[in-house]
């Protein structure tokens, strides 16, 4: 099994639909990050947390927003899902207690397509 | 603020060499790598922690220029699985969250 796992892998839905994106993880790391990737612009940041009570907005957060309901779970929400968030979407784990590094741990990723 | 990677692209013949930029305008505290391959999560090749910093991965490494932000990576004798997406991810001193770069598609034809 997958250390991050994400759900649903791929997921078409319409404009003005709400959506909840999952992210799991059984490394026992702190921080979780969400991040899109879109063609020419990289792996932009949504949002981030440290911990449990810890929430934090990335670079391109308008639009999202996050739970963290447990160390090992953090979902990222779409309101009212627009054509210009469709992407695919990927979630991390990362911890620097763990290892002399903080790497970052990527689930497989979410095809997300808004029609 | 996305670190700009540079060249956003390039092609390169097995057995030649590739240098990949990444900048940043902010004072790092750490510079990662990671390579996605096509269809595929980015998968972690190394991280640097120190200026001047140099570390390798079998015929990849990379060096950590503390005073000017940037980091570079050397890919030298470039085999076929080289290809694919190379990220700089960076962390900077007072926020440690993890924020990637544009990416470099590197390919590399027999």
């Amino acid at each position: 099994d997958a250390d991050v796992t994400q759900t649903p892998r791929n997921r078409i839905t319409k404009t003005g639909k709400r959506i909840m994106l999952e992210c799991s993880q059984t490394k026992g790391h702190d921080r979780m990050y969400w991040y899109r990737q879109d063609p020419g612009l990289g792996l932009r940041l949504i949002y981030y947390s440290f911990d449990v009570k810890d929430i934090n907005k990335g670079e391109i957060s308008d639009g999202y927003s996050v739970s963290r309901q447990a160390q090992a779970k953090f979902s990222l929400s779409l309101e009212s899902a627009i054509p210009n968030q469709t992407a695919l979407y990927f979630c991390a784990t990362s911890d620097p207690r763990q290892g002399a590094s903080n790497e970052a741990f990527f689930g497989q990723g979410t095809r997300l397509t808004v029609v | 603020q996305q670190p700009v990677q540079s060249p956003q692209a390039v092609i390169l013949r097995e057995g030649e060499d590739a240098v990949i930029n990444c900048s940043s305008s902010k004072a790092l505290y750490s510079v990662h790598w990671y390579r996605q391959k096509h269809g595929e999560a980015p998968v972690f090749l190394m991280i640097l922690l120190k200026g001047g910093e140099q570390k390798g991965h079998e015929k990849i490494s990379a060096s950590f220029n503390e005073k000017k932000q940037q980091s570079s990576l050397y890919l030298t004798a470039s085999q076929l699985s080289y290809s694919g997406t190379y990220f700089c991810g960076t962390e900077t001193f007072g926020n440690e969250k993890l924020t990637f770069g544009t990416g470099t598609r590197l390919t590399i034809i027999p």
